[in-house]
């Protein structure tokens, strides 16, 4: 079973930049799809995306679509998130997750929580 | 895009009640569909997957069915710490998936 530990909690003012990270184990981390969730306080989770560590293929939800930029860097099994200027409305609770598809996510990290106030 | 529609919104309910929380897709989806519970300051937890698998280690008084287009989640003698929201999520265009807007079960 993969084991996904995401960085620590960030404050940051808005129009900061941010890159936060989730790093895996195991030697099987390429061959998975590692996507993001989001939940604001007291909203409900939302999809964000989903990258293929092994090429980096990246699909992004919509909503979500040029606001954050995922990527990974698989010799170190790690996955991020990056934003280039954040906002008070980015404020929210972040996981990174395994996805295996049939609605399987089923291996999540910690969660990092990101404030974004002035 | 896929949509999902999950009602009711919230409920209330008592221990040892039996619960059914229903998921609509906007258009059919075979049965690539999951369950999860989330409990405050606690990561999301996968339930059911395939629509109708049980997630390892997951009691079985929670159960799920349905294909296509309505899914329905059943907690059976609901538990103290089944108190929680519940989603579905829909990846039929795997690896993009969507998320339910959430069930909220309320202690009556």
């Amino acid at each position: 079973e993969v084991q996904l530990v995401q960085s620590g909690a960030e404050v940051k003012n808005p129009g900061e930049s941010l890159k936060i990270s989730c790093r895996g184990s195991g030697s099987r981390f390429t061959t998975y799809w590692i996507a993001w969730v989001r939940q604001v306080p007291g909203k409900d989770l939302e999809w964000m995306g989903v990258i293929y560590p092994g090429d980096s293929d990246t699909r992004y939800s919509p909503s979500f679509q040029g606001q954050v930029s995922i990527s990974a860097d698989k010799s170190i099994s790690t996955v991020y998130m990056q934003w280039s200027s954040l906002k008070a409305s980015d404020t929210g609770m972040y996981y990174c997750v395994r996805s295996a598809g049939n609605g399987r996510l089923d291996s999540w990290g910690q969660g990092t929580l990101v404030t974004v106030s002035s | 895009a896929i949509q999902m529609t999950q009602s009711p919104s919230s409920l209330s309910a008592s221990v040892g009640d039996t619960v059914t929380i229903t998921c609509r897709a906007s258009q059919g989806i075979g049965n690539d569909l999951g369950w999860y519970q989330k409990r405050p300051g606690k990561a999301p937890k996968l339930l059911i997957y395939e629509a109708s698998t049980l997630q390892i280690g997951v009691p079985s008084r929670f159960s799920g069915s349905g294909s296509g287009t309505d899914f329905i989640l059943t907690i059976s003698s609901l538990q103290p710490e089944d108190f929680a929201t519940y989603y579905c999520l829909q990846d039929h265009n795997y690896p993009q998936g969507t998320f339910g807007g959430g069930t909220e079960v309320n202690i009556k």
